[in-house]
């Protein structure tokens, strides 16, 4: 199966600041990146799409100027949580699928906490 | 969207039984996956089933794309077979995302 990588692992951080967390597809190039968020003992939600050299689709409820997803390669997209805050705390993941392919392929997943 | 139920919500069995997990999705689809998470959360890719059957191991999955319903089949299970088990369904290929099910939490006793 493909390989993508998401980094770090895991982040704590003081409320109010922001935090980058990066998903790279290490074997492929993907022109389209997902992101999600699991909160504790719930399934996963798909937040954005992130798509090379375009802006990003966010689904309804998701607060674009709050997670800011920036792809700026075939091979890397990122997402920012700005001024982050308690609520904020979750396990984030990111998928990736190969050109001409279906089948979705997931990262590590990050564990934020937010102090 | 597509809505999808997985079921039984939590499964106990003991080290050696066989097991049944099923997905239910609302609408035709073109990519159906199914996940094990492990502790750390990490998604196993355990099959991309769309339609057919597959078998793996001691895992197996079917997929009734005109009945709207997945099964993965777990045999002998283990204690490392324990975990969250995810369906997940999309139907605009690889540029959409996945719709995923609450999964089903299994855990194997010795």
């Amino acid at each position: 199966g493909a390989v993508v990588s998401q980094h770090p692992s895991w982040v704590i951080c003081k409320s109010g600041t922001s935090v980058k967390i990066e998903c790279r597809s290490l074997d492929f190039q993907a022109t389209t990146m997902f992101w999600y968020r699991q909160f504790p003992k719930q399934s996963l939600m798909l937040m954005a799409t992130s798509n090379e050299g375009s802006k990003a689709t966010y689904e309804q409820g998701v607060e674009k100027d709050k997670f800011l997803i920036n792809h700026a390669s075939l091979t890397l997209s990122t997402l920012t949580v700005t001024s982050a805050h308690p609520e904020d705390s979750s396990f984030y993941i990111c998928s990736a699928v190969r050109p001409s392919g279906t089948e979705a392929f997931f990262g590590q997943g990050t564990r934020l906490t937010v102090v | 969207g597509i809505q999808v139920e997985q079921s039984p919500p939590d499964l106990i069995l003991q080290e050696g039984a066989n097991s049944t997990l099923r997905c239910n999705f609302s609408d035709s689809v073109n990519n159906l996956q199914w996940f094990h998470q492990n502790p750390w959360g990490q998604l196993i890719n355990l099959f991309y089933i769309p339609s057919g059957t597959k078998q793996n191991g001691r895992l197996s999955a079917t997929t009734v794309a005109t009945e709207r319903y997945s099964l993965l089949y777990i045999s002998s299970s283990q204690t490392t077979d324990s975990g969250v088990y995810f369906c997940a369904v999309g139907s605009g290929g690889g540029a959409d995302g996945l719709t995923f099910g609450k999964g089903t939490h299994l855990i194997i006793q010795p």
